[in-house]
């Protein structure tokens, strides 16, 4: 979806570099998610944020940071880069209500790999 | 806590075929059900939800699902695919206590043409 992009799409880098994958959107969602995707794993949570002021850890939080710059703008940090953290990264907005009804919308992913 | 059980990990088709791919959530409450579609090399798009009202959902591309709560499943299916369906689905749950998404494994549908 072109309203939720991603940057880098590609990234290759050593053990122990700091990294950051960004995340921007234009649909107004207050709601953003990092992801990592594992084959066979599925998509695991690392962090969200409901609102800026709002940033909670997810299922796999361990080895990273998040920072919410704004309401269009959450990144996601991995500050000592391990190769265990090689994976697809995907950011995800949604609209949301106070039932948690909300449908997600995913970015194009990032391709990390840690060598 | 709640939990997506994906019990198809890889499923071969030959076009025109039926599919129906399995999804079982472990939440006992109200719950949020949904399909999404991942197409080589792209990001994951929505193929359907379910929220509340009649358990049988379509959604786009011709695949329906069902929701049995009985069963606590969700279980994805299309009357005839075709080669163009190859994509990893995934089902996805989030229920009233909860304040995230979360998804199974994964099924990795492959149609041969």
């Amino acid at each position: 979806d072109a309203d939720v992009t991603q940057t880098p799409r590609n990234r290759i880098t050593k053990t122990g570099k700091r990294i950051m994958l960004e995340c921007s959107q234009t649909k107004g969602h207050d709601r953003m998610y990092w992801y990592r995707q594992d084959p066979g794993l599925g998509l695991r949570l690392i962090y969200y944020s409901f609102d800026v002021k709002d940033i909670n850890k997810g299922e796999i939080s361990d080895g990273y940071s998040v920072s919410r710059q704004a309401q269009a703008k959450f990144s996601l940090s991995l500050e000592s880069a391990i190769p265990n953290q090689t994976a697809l990264y995907f950011c995800a907005t949604s609209d949301g209500d106070r039932e948690v009804k909300d449908t997600q919308y995913f970015g194009p992913g990032t391709r990390l790999t840690v060598l | 806590a709640q939990s997506v059980s994906q019990h198809n990990h890889h499923v071969i088709l030959s076009e025109a075929a039926s599919l129906e791919l399995g999804c079982n959530y472990s939440y006992g409450g109200t719950v949020n059900l949904f399909w999404y579609v991942q197409y080589p090399g792209q990001h994951l798009q929505l193929l359907l939800k379910y929220f509340s009202g009649d358990p049988l959902v379509k959604g786009i591309k011709g695949f329906e699902a069902e929701f049995i709560k009985s069963k606590f499943s969700f279980n994805l299916r299309k009357p005839s695919v075709q080669w163009s369906d190859t994509a990893e689905y995934f089902c996805a749950v989030n229920s009233g206590s909860a304040r995230q998404l979360t998804f199974g494994s994964g099924t990795q549908l492959t149609v041969l043409p």
